[in-house]
């Protein structure tokens, strides 16, 4: 069965840090691109960063861009959000997502990243 | 502001046939190929329709999707209660370099 479980969200101040970490289960990981995708509390989806297989390729949405940094470790089916110089507009649900393009796309079911004072 | 344009809100009656619009430009839409997700309450969006009107395995033919130039819709035939979620269009924006969405289009069952 395929999983994907997301930690590392909770409750931090304006200017901190986060890492989020997601946990792939069930497929073998180091064969699909991954991506980061947030939710504000009762809004839409917003995509924050995409990485290719093998890590080659990496994209970030602009409001994120050289505050997020995205990586993975495929031998331990790891894919990781390091979040520097939070916001409050950070303040969102993020979902770890498998490939958003093929019939194989899945998600999971996210953790909670509360940016306040 | 998203870069692709959904109505807010949807509604029908059971059976009833719903379209649902998606408006997008040349760098998206009119140059990539559109998914649709679904995400029922208090649950993780799930991928509905991708490559505009190809349905992964378990997805009922009652969902199809198509495209027009740099418009993509939604069409659910044969609407049940249990078609009530919100449901969002994607694609890539080669201007932005990244994925765009939707703002998601509620869709209630009357």
């Amino acid at each position: 069965e395929v999983q994907l479980v997301e930690s590392g969200g909770g409750l931090v101040k304006p200017g901190g840090s986060l890492r989020l970490s997601c946990a792939a289960s069930g497929f073998t990981f180091s064969s699909y691109n991954m991506n980061w995708v947030r939710q504000t509390p009762g809004k839409g989806l917003e995509w924050v960063s995409s990485i290719s297989s093998r890590s080659i390729y990496i994209y970030y949405a602009d409001s994120v861009k050289g505050r997020f940094t995205v990586s993975r470790d495929n031998a331990k089916s790891s894919l990781f959000l390091q979040m520097n110089s939070l916001r409050a507009e950070d303040t969102a649900v993020y979902y770890c997502a498998r490939d958003l393009w093929q019939p194989e796309s899945y998600w999971g079911q996210g953790t909670l990243v509360t940016v306040s004072s | 502001q998203s870069v692709l344009t959904q109505p807010p809100s949807a509604s029908g009656t059971p059976g009833q046939r719903v379209t649902i619009s998606c408006s997008g430009s040349s760098s998206n839409i009119g140059s990539n190929t559109v998914n649709w997700f679904q995400q029922l309450p208090g649950t993780a969006p799930k991928l509905l329709i991708y490559t505009y009107n190809q349905r992964p395995s378990g997805v009922p033919d009652r969902f199809s999707g198509s495209k027009s130039g740099t418009s993509a819709s939604l069409a659910i035939s044969g609407l049940q209660s249990e078609d009530e979620a919100d449901y969002y269009c994607a694609a890539w924006d080669d201007s932005l370099n990244g994925v765009v969405f939707g703002g998601g289009t509620k869709l209630t069952v009357l």
